[in-house]
């Protein structure tokens, strides 16, 4: 595809489960980030990963988060323990060295 | 405390009115960039500016970098209906790029 594709685009799960949120960026976009935005809210940095470099995970509110790149593609953000607070909409982008970012539609999460 | 400050968080306006909303910090930046966001959707970028005192316009929607690279404004003239959203700043910081909080604009027919 010619965007950035998230799935799935909503997700609804109960407090305490795990969650996986999977991103496919733009084919040969070496930086992929991922943000997390509340209702009404601006973009909260999580993590970021270019190129073979180790990622930036600085952004990531607590050891429940983890992410991973496989292949330099294809990402997956992992909510481990689901809380109530977790309860946003999940945005990844993508991007060719210092170029302008792309962003998905996002997963909007909901945590019951 | 947020790297970077956009005011006002909320603005409603009447189709025709003209808009300014801004972008402030303490920090000085190489570059900054302006996205906006459509509701279910991703921001899409707007202008990047990386000059300081730089002016760049796209149609209706005028962009400047002050002189000192610590702020950015963007002006709305004659706002249509189809320029409600939600307007990002976003600059890079530490080697990833940074967002505020936004300004939500809705203009009404």
């Amino acid at each position: 595809g010619a965007g950035v594709s998230q799935s799935p685009s909503n997700k609804v799960t109960e407090k305490g489960k795990d969650v996986e949120l999977r991103c496919d960026p733009i084919s040969g976009h070496t930086a992929l980030y991922w943000y997390r935005q509340s209702l009404g809210q601006g973009l909260e940095f999580l993590i970021y990963f270019q190129g073979n470099s180790a990622p930036d995970k600085s952004g990531l509110p607590s050891d429940r988060f983890s992410a991973e790149r496989t292949g330099g593609s294809v990402s997956t953000l992992t909510i481990q323990r689901t809380q109530q607070e977790d309860s946003a909409v999940y945005l990844c982008a993508s991007s060719f060295r210092n170029s302008p970012l792309h962003f998905g539609n996002g997963t909007r999460l909901t945590v019951t | 405390t947020q790297l970077l400050e956009q005011s006002p968080q909320f603005l409603s306006i009447q189709e025709g009115e003209n808009l300014t909303v801004y972008c402030n910090s303490s920090s000085v930046f190489s570059s900054l960039q302006w996205y906006r966001q459509e509701p279910g959707e991703g921001p899409v970028l707007l202008v990047t500016v990386v000059t300081g005192g730089e002016v760049k316009k796209l149609k209706r929607l005028t962009f400047q970098f002050g002189d000192a690279r610590k702020d950015s404004s963007l002006h709305i003239t004659a706002a249509q209906p189809g320029d409600t959203g939600l307007y990002l700043c976003a600059a890079p910081s530490w080697g990833k790029l940074q967002f505020g909080a936004g300004t939500q604009v809705v203009v009404t027919p």
